[in-house]
C-alpha cells in the first residue's frame, strides 16, 4: 500500500515563506496522483486549498500555491499570516484509492 | 451551496457494525464524475481515507480496510451510507464525508466523533 510521507512540522516568521512537499513511496509524485492539500485547525474539519496540484479553490487565500517539486508535490505558503499556524495534509491518488500523508504542523513565530 | 452532515452512534461497542450516514445538498450524485467520500481521523493523528462512491455505484475503498468496509447511496434521499465491521478501540474517530469533483474534495461535513468501547 503506498505511503505518503510529509514533513512532521515547520516553523516560519510572519511574512517568511514555508514550502511543504509531499512524497509516495512508489516513487515521483506526478500530475496523476491529483495532488490535494486541505488544512485543518484545532477542533475543526480540514478545508481543501488545493485540488489536482496547482488549482485553487475559490476561498484559497492567494498567498497558497501548489505545484511538483523535486518529484515531490509542494505546497507553498508566501507572506505567512498568523492565522495560518495549522495542520496541512496532503492526499493523493494511488490507483487503488486516495492516501494521505501524515501531516505537517505549522508554526508561525 | 454544498453542504454535508455526518449522522450515527456516537458510542459503538467492540465487535459491533457501525452505520453512518452523510446527508448533502446543494449536488446531485446523479451528475456525472461526482461522488462522496468518507475520511476518518483518530485523536492526535493523521486523516485517513476510507471510501468512496459514485453516482454510477463505482466504488473504491482503502486497501486496508476494504475487507470491512461497505458503502451505498440513495440517490433520492441525497444520501451515503457507509458501514464498518468489527469495530474495536483502534477504530475511535471523527467520521468526515466529503464532496468529490474534478479529482477535488472540497467541501467536508463537520464530522462526527465515534468511540468504541465496552
Amino acid at each position: 500500500q503506498t505511503v505518503v510521507t510529509q514533513e512532521p512540522s515547520l516553523t516560519v516568521s510572519p511574512g517568511g515563506t514555508a514550502t511543504l512537499t509531499c512524497a509516495s513511496s512508489t516513487g515521483a509524485v506526478t500530475s496523476g496522483h491529483y495532488p490535494n492539500w486541505f488544512q485543518q485547525k484545532p477542533g475543526q474539519a480540514p478545508r481543501a486549498l488545493i485540488y489536482t496540484t496547482t488549482n485553487k479553490h475559490s476561498w484559497t487565500p492567494a498567498r497558497f500555491s501548489g505545484s511538483l517539486l523535486g518529484g515531490k508535490a509542494a505546497l507553498t505558503l508566501s507572506g505567512v499570516q498568523p492565522e495560518d499556524e495549522a495542520e496541512y495534509y496532503c492526499l493523493l491518488y494511488s490507483g487503488d484509492g486516495w492516501v494521505f500523508g501524515g501531516g505537517t504542523k505549522v508554526t508561525v513565530l | 451551496q454544498i453542504t454535508l452532515k455526518e449522522s450515527g452512534p456516537t458510542l459503538v461497542k467492540p465487535t459491533q457494525t457501525l452505520t453512518l450516514t452523510c446527508t448533502f445538498s446543494g449536488f446531485s450524485l446523479s451528475t456525472s464524475g461526482v461522488a462522496v467520500g468518507w475520511i476518518r481521523q483518530s485523536p492526535g493523528k493523521a486523516l485517513e481515507w476510507l471510501s468512496l462512491i459514485y453516482g454510477n455505484d463505482d466504488k473504491r475503498f482503502s486497501p486496508s480496510l476494504k475487507n470491512r468496509l461497505t458503502i451505498t447511496k440513495d440517490t433520492s434521499k441525497n444520501q451515503v451510507v457507509l458501514t464498518m465491521t468489527n469495530m474495536g478501540p483502534a477504530d475511535t474517530a471523527s467520521y468526515y464525508c466529503a464532496h468529490r469533483e474534478r479529482s477535488s474534495f472540497d467541501n467536508w461535513g463537520q464530522g462526527t466523533l465515534v468511540t468504541v468501547s465496552s
